[in-house]
């Protein structure tokens, strides 16, 4: 079975700032791990993954996501924010052999301020 | 652009009512999810569907919960009796590879 931290339920940060949301997994069995975002009354929507090769994943937007094994931490970071980033991120992980369950964390609300 | 639709986007029903929630994966998706958000308890796989079949439902409170895909483009979640308890945003989720799931805009249940 997995299970994933957040350890950090508010991150409250003033714009431009960098920003670091930190994720640990426990897993027995290779993983698959995701960030998911939510904005206010939406669905989530996947930022980035990591499945495989660079343990250094990126998305569009501007953040980056590291996997660490020895660590089992795979933390979303962001160099400068912006108030469009306010919104609530997902740490995700899936077992590699048990198909498509997902298991998430209970989730960061990162706030960016003025 | 392909996404997951559901309806009713909200729901106010009364304690005891029976309550249906329905959802419209992506076209040539094979499995399906359902999820319930709460404040207290984050985000709760309730069951998942692949083929159609049922893989897991073990999140579901099975005396008033039943989850079924009449066909593979449409999923249904029902909740009778509804209880105050039962209050939440429900979120459905499609996919076609174990790498990404789609999620749709939610139904948020509200029981009085």
């Amino acid at each position: 079975a997995q299970s994933v931290t957040q350890l950090d339920s508010q991150v409250p940060v003033f714009e431009e700032a960098p920003v670091e949301l930190r994720c640990n997994y426990s897993s027995s069995v290779s993983v698959y791990l995701f960030w998911y975002v939510q904005y206010p009354n939406q669905g989530l929507q996947l930022l980035l993954k990591y499945l495989s090769g660079s343990t250094l994943v990126k998305s569009i937007n501007g953040f980056e996501a590291e996997f660490n094994k020895s660590q089992t931490s795979f933390h979303l970071r962001k160099p400068s924010v912006h108030i469009s980033d306010t919104a609530e991120y997902f740490c995700a992980v899936s077992d590699r052999t048990g198909g498509f369950k997902t298991i998430f964390g209970a989730g960061t609300r990162l706030f960016v301020k003025a | 652009d392909a996404r997951v639709t559901q309806t009713p986007r909200h729901k106010v029903t009364e304690m005891g009512q029976e309550v249906t929630m329905r959802c419209q994966p992506i076209l040539g998706h094979n499995t399906v999810f359902w999820y319930r958000q709460t404040m207290m308890q984050g985000l709760e796989l309730l069951a998942y569907f692949r083929n159609r079949a049922p893989l897991d439902d073990s999140g579901m409170p099975k005396d008033r919960f039943s989850a079924e895909m009449p066909d593979a483009t449409l999923a249904t979640l029902k909740i009778q009796p509804s209880e105050p308890r039962d209050s939440a945003v429900y979120f459905c989720a499609s996919g076609d590879r174990a790498d990404t799931q789609y999620f749709g805009p939610g139904t948020r249940l509200t029981v009085l």
